[in-house]
Order: C-alpha cells, then structure tokens, then sequence
C-alpha cells in the first residue's frame, strides 16, 4: 500500500487477554516508532526500532508490552494480561531514513492507528 | 524533562474568522517544533514546522514562529475553511544531535471546529 497500514482498526479485549497489533510499515522504510494516545491526550512515545534493532524501549509503561521486527519490516506490539488503562489508540510511524536530528521527525509517516477497548 | 502545553479544546470559528491555537513548551536547549493535524478517521500529518529561534514553519496558509523568549509556537491562519476542523497537535523533538531516535513529545491537542 501507499501508506503506513495498521491492523485490526478496532479491538475489544476482556481483561487479562493478550493482545497482537500489527503493523505494515511504507516498505522499505529503516525507522519505525510506536506510540500511544489515551483518549483526550496527545501520542507518547513507546518505542523506536532502526530496522530490526529495537534501539529505544524507554517508553513501554509495563513488562506487559512487547514489541518485535524480526525482519526489519512488519512490527507486532504485543500487550499481555490487558487492563483497562491499556486502552487507547496505538499508533504506528515510519520514516525511509534513520532519523539523526529532531528535524528528522518531519519524515514520519503515521498510520490510522488501533483503537484498543479492554473491558 | 520535556512537555508541551496548548490550549484546551474544542475551538469553534465561523468560516473566514482568524485562528490562534497557543503552544507552550518546556525544554532545554532548541529543541525542533511541530505542528501535526489529524482528520477524522486518519493518521497525523505533519502541518509545518520550525528548527531555530525566530524561524517560521508555514504550510496552507497557516503559520508559526519560533518563539525562544516566550518558549511558545503558536499556530495561527488568518481566515479558516469548514475543511480545517480537525485535532491539531503540537510537538517537539529534543535538540540535535541525537535527538532524532527520541520521538515525539506531544501536547494534548486542540479540536478545531469550524462552522460555516
């Protein structure tokens, strides 16, 4: 496709499931961020990957998220046991470049994102 | 550390009246600012955006100045269109090198409402 691709678009989980969303970054793309957008604020930042390197885990709130790129291309962020604070939009980015300078995020492209319910 | 502060939403404006969202951030250094839009049902773009004091990202008509002084980026269009309601955030990045990999930190954002 044209663009970054996140799937499900929706997703309900009783609490304590677990959890896969997926991501299709644009391909070819070397740099890949998750995020997270709780209802009413604005994305945090979970984790960054240069290609398969998982070079920055810094923001995942709990050893209940995982995140992968075997290949260096689809990402999986993987959620275990859920609760509800879990809930929110997780957002998908990816860029062609490694990104050296700040300035460098203008070339993120961000998916539609998952909306993840946990009852 | 790093934050970002805007104003609280929603903001609703007639067609062709002037906008101002203000920005405030908290940072050291010179940090890299952004502004994003998100449509309903879409992901985030990238508006316009600025990397130094006193410069001014543009981009359809809408407009913001790297304020050092005032540590703000405030988002301004002089007449707005029913095509501009949408949620718009402010973010920044810290400052180079290095500060590319870190990702975004984003305010809340504003949701734009404009009547005609």
């Amino acid at each position: 496709g044209a663009g970054v691709s996140q799937s499900p678009r929706y997703k309900v989980a009783k609490r304590g499931q677990d959890v896969a969303l997926r991501c299709d970054p644009i391909s070819g793309h070397v740099s890949l961020f998750w995020y997270q957008q709780a209802l009413g604020q604005g994305p945090e930042f979970l984790t960054y990957f240069q290609n398969e390197a998982q070079l920055d885990k810094s923001g995942l709130p709990s050893d209940r998220f995982f995140a992968e790129r075997p290949e260096g291309s689809v990402s999986t962020l993987k959620i275990q046991r859920t609760q509800q604070e879990d809930s929110a939009v997780y957002l998908c980015a990816s860029s062609l470049e490694e990104l050296v300078e700040g300035a460098d995020n203008e070339k993120l492209f961000f998916g539609s994102g998952t909306q993840l319910s946990v009852l | 550390g790093n934050s970002v502060t805007q104003m609280e939403g929603p903001v609703t404006l007639s067609e062709e009246a002037f906008l101002t969202i203000n920005c405030t951030y908290t940072a050291t250094g010179y940090p890299s600012l952004f502004w994003y839009v998100q449509y309903p049902g879409e992901g985030l773009q990238l508006l316009l955006k600025a990397t130094k004091a006193d410069d001014k990202g543009s981009n359809k008509g809408f407009e913001a100045t790297y304020r050092k002084e005032t540590t703000s980026f405030h988002l301004e269009k002089g007449s707005v269109q029913v095509s501009d309601s949408a949620v718009y955030f402010c973010a920044l990045t810290p400052p180079s090198p290095g500060g590319g990999a870190d990702g975004l930190t984003f305010g809340k954002g504003t949701h734009l409402i404009i009547q005609p």
